[in-house]
């Protein structure tokens, strides 16, 4: 066990609703990371908050969007949602500056499926 | 951008054979490497990684691997795999000078090893 804990583990949405994942870090933590792992393929980075502040964006439209609250436990919120968004979704802890040498602690991640 | 490059997709290997999984990364900086595994079911697990010092580093389960600078490759090796190695593995690389603990994950390698 990591100490990262994702909920809920699995969801169903349609096409065009709205979703929410919550993520709770691992104590002492202060970075949390989203990742979007689609079938087949590694996680691919979505965006890292570090103190409450984003910290990084990946190639991911503005509907992803996210919030890190003082706790330091996290939400990725996606909008309009749509089929290809489909995947497992990963959240990652860690405990950092910036740019400094940690090591990430995964979460079991919420596996989303959009109809 | 950094990029990550696994090109073995799927490994097939009896118990106690030799294993070399092959990762190599486009960037000209500064990195930290790391593999990580992914059991059925289970979350991401950190085998090894590479800061800084010796390139050759050992990890979890009688894992190691090289680094080689000049090669931009991060190779995983184990000398005798077991049943319970049947995983996916993931390579990884944060780039340092971007500010923040962003992993560029490989597609991944799916290994099985036959009994």
């Amino acid at each position: 066990e990591t100490g990262v804990t994702q909920s809920p583990t699995h969801l169903i949405k349609t096409r065009g609703q709205q979703v929410t994942l919550r993520c709770s870090s691992q104590s002492g933590h202060n970075t949390v990371s989203w990742y979007q792992q689609a079938l087949g393929q590694g996680p691919q980075f979505i965006f890292q908050y570090y103190r409450e502040e984003e910290n990084g964006r990946g190639n991911f439209p503005p509907r992803f969007s996210g919030l890190q609250f003082p706790n330091y436990s996290s939400e990725l919120n996606v909008n309009a949602l749509e089929l290809d968004d489909s995947a497992l979704y990963l959240c990652a802890s860690s405990l950092a500056g910036t740019g400094s040498n940690t090591e990430a602690f995964f979460g079991q991640g919420t596996r989303l499926t959009v109809v | 951008a950094q990029s990550v490059s696994q090109h073995n997709h799927h490994v097939i290997l009896s118990e106690a054979a030799s294993l070399e999984l092959g990762c190599n990364y486009s960037y000209g900086g500064t990195v930290n490497l790391f593999w990580y595994v992914q059991y059925p079911g289970q979350h991401l697990q950190l085998l090894l990684k590479y800061f800084s010092g010796d390139p050759l580093v050992k990890g979890i389960k009688g894992f190691e691997a090289e680094f080689i600078k000049s090669k931009f490759s991060f190779n995983l090796r184990k000398p005798s795999v077991q049943w319970s190695d049947t995983a996916e593995y993931f390579c990884a690389v944060n780039a340092l000078n971007f500010g923040n603990e962003k992993l560029t994950f490989g597609t991944g390698t799916r290994l099985t090893i036959i009994p």
